[in-house]
């Protein structure tokens, strides 16, 4: 059964602290691997695709790495703005290209 | 360019009702999708559309139907709301092909069932 788990629940940053969260997943045919921002009351934002093991993705303070098993999404000296909810997500099979989301990791920097 | 536009935003319904939850996209995308996300669990798939005239269920549908009669709309209906229908609804647009592509979300209804 295709699955995605995140891990941790919840992170707490000192601004200025470094750290990653992780996804790991059990997917058939796996297509594509998602990184999501959410913030409270809001709907997912789009961060990051990743195809293959062995690619990165950077964005600002964030950057996504992609191996056969998990996914990491570093990020680099985050500031209070960076607090949000993170989510993963992996595309697999043939045809409709819905997603498999995992829990998300609740970040929360704080000054 | 709205993107993935949903109404209402918030809604409270007694057991029992029905209701419509919409939602609308400007992007010209395909695959439309309608997801709910609960406390402590990931997104999950309710129902999709890979096209205007096409619908099938996804991980959750009992309780839902859909329809999608243009490239644009994608209304999720509530037959007869209960208490575990209580939840966050998104939906989300994306274009079609082969490849692995970005799914785009709205705001969500945050929908109460008393």
């Amino acid at each position: 059964e295709d699955q995605v788990t995140q891990s941790p629940e919840a992170l707490r940053l000192q601004e200025g602290e470094s750290s990653s969260l992780n996804c790991s997943y059990t997917v058939s045919g796996l297509r594509g691997l998602f990184w999501y921002r959410q913030d409270p009351g809001k709907g997912p934002e789009f961060l990051f695709t990743l195809y293959s093991a062995g690619e990165e993705k950077e964005k600002e303070r964030l950057k996504a790495t992609l191996t056969k098993k998990e996914s990491f999404l570093h990020i680099t000296a985050p500031k209070p703005e960076d607090s949000a909810t993170y989510l993963c997500a992996v595309q697999a099979g043939r045809g409709y290209n819905k997603l498999i989301f995992g829990a998300g990791t609740r970040l929360a920097v704080h000054p | 360019n709205a993107g993935v536009t949903q109404t209402p935003k918030f809604q409270v319904l007694k057991t029992g009702q029905s209701m419509t939850l919409q939602c609308a996209q400007d992007m010209n995308h395909e695959y439309m999708s309608w997801y709910r996300q609960d406390p402590g669990m990931g997104l999950r798939l309710i129902h999709y559309s890979v096209g205007a005239g096409i619908t099938d269920q996804g991980e959750v549908p009992n309780g839902y139907n859909v329809s999608r009669s243009t490239t644009e709309d994608f209304p999720l209906r509530l037959l007869s709301a209960a208490p575990s229908q209580t939840s966050v609804y998104f939906c989300a647009s994306t274009g079609a092909g082969t490849g692995a592509y970005e799914q785009y979300f709205g705001p969500g209804t945050r929908l109460t069932v008393t």
